[in-house]
């Protein structure tokens, strides 16, 4: 167990839905970092959070967004969801932001949008 | 920049041969290295890291790698290869320079028994 929880484990939705995936970081971990994995494209970085601070943006799409919150959870939401959405998605955390520090990964969120 | 690639999509052993999943990384900085490990339905559980010290690093079940930076390498070896070890292995670059863990598309480790 890594000590990161993802919300919810599975989900089904239609196209032009909108969702909201949330992470709990591990105990004491100031960062969160979001990732999309699909078969086509690997595992992709969308975005990472520092203490409730955007740090780094990736490959996201302006359809998504996220936040971390005051107690450092952190929730990314998909809107106006199309087939290509499907995916498994990730959320990670780290102590800081160095880049010695290793990535603690959840089990993830897989989205299927039918 | 940085960029890791990973030269084998997928990887088929016999149980009790040796494993090796190879890996190249591109950076302008001096990089931490990691693999990590993925099965099924599962999140990514780190196998081990180079931060610098040690070049030939031990991480868990059995697994090390050697860090090469004349041949800006961080191959995956195991001596014996155990069933439970079937899942994607990933490496994973990451470097001053941004900061943000780049990862490699993976290799899909297959044993057979």
């Amino acid at each position: 167990d890594s000590g990161v929880t993802q919300t919810p484990k599975h989900l089904i939705t239609a196209t032009g839905q909108r969702v909201t995936l949330r992470c709990s970081p591990r105990s004491g971990d100031l960062s969160v970092y979001w990732y999309q994995q699909s078969l086509d494209q690997g595992l992709q970085f969308l975005i990472q959070y520092y203490n409730g601070e955007e740090r780094a943006k990736g490959n996201i799409l302006e359809r998504f967004s996220a936040q971390q919150f005051p107690d450092l959870h952190s929730e990314l939401n998909l809107s106006s969801l199309e087939l290509g959405d499907s995916a498994l998605y990730f959320c990670a955390s780290s102590q800081g932001t160095t880049n010695t520090g290793e990535l603690f990964f959840g089990e993830g969120s897989r989205l299927t949008v039918l | 920049a940085q960029s890791v690639t990973q030269l084998d999509s997928h990887v088929s052993v016999s149980e009790g041969t040796p494993v090796l999943l190879r890996c190249n990384y591109s950076s302008s900085y001096s990089p931490s290295l990691f693999w990590y490990v993925q099965h099924p339905n599962k999140g990514l559980q780190l196998l081990l890291k180079y931060t610098s010290a040690a070049t030939l690093v031990k991480g868990i079940n059995g697994f090390e790698a050697e860090f090469k930076k004349s041949e800006t390498s961080f191959h995956l070896t195991k001596p014996s290869a155990h069933m439970s070890d079937a899942a994607e292995y990933f490496c994973v670059v990451r470097t001053g320079g941004s900061y943000i863990p780049t990862f490699g598309r993976g290799t899909s480790l297959i044993v057979h028994p």
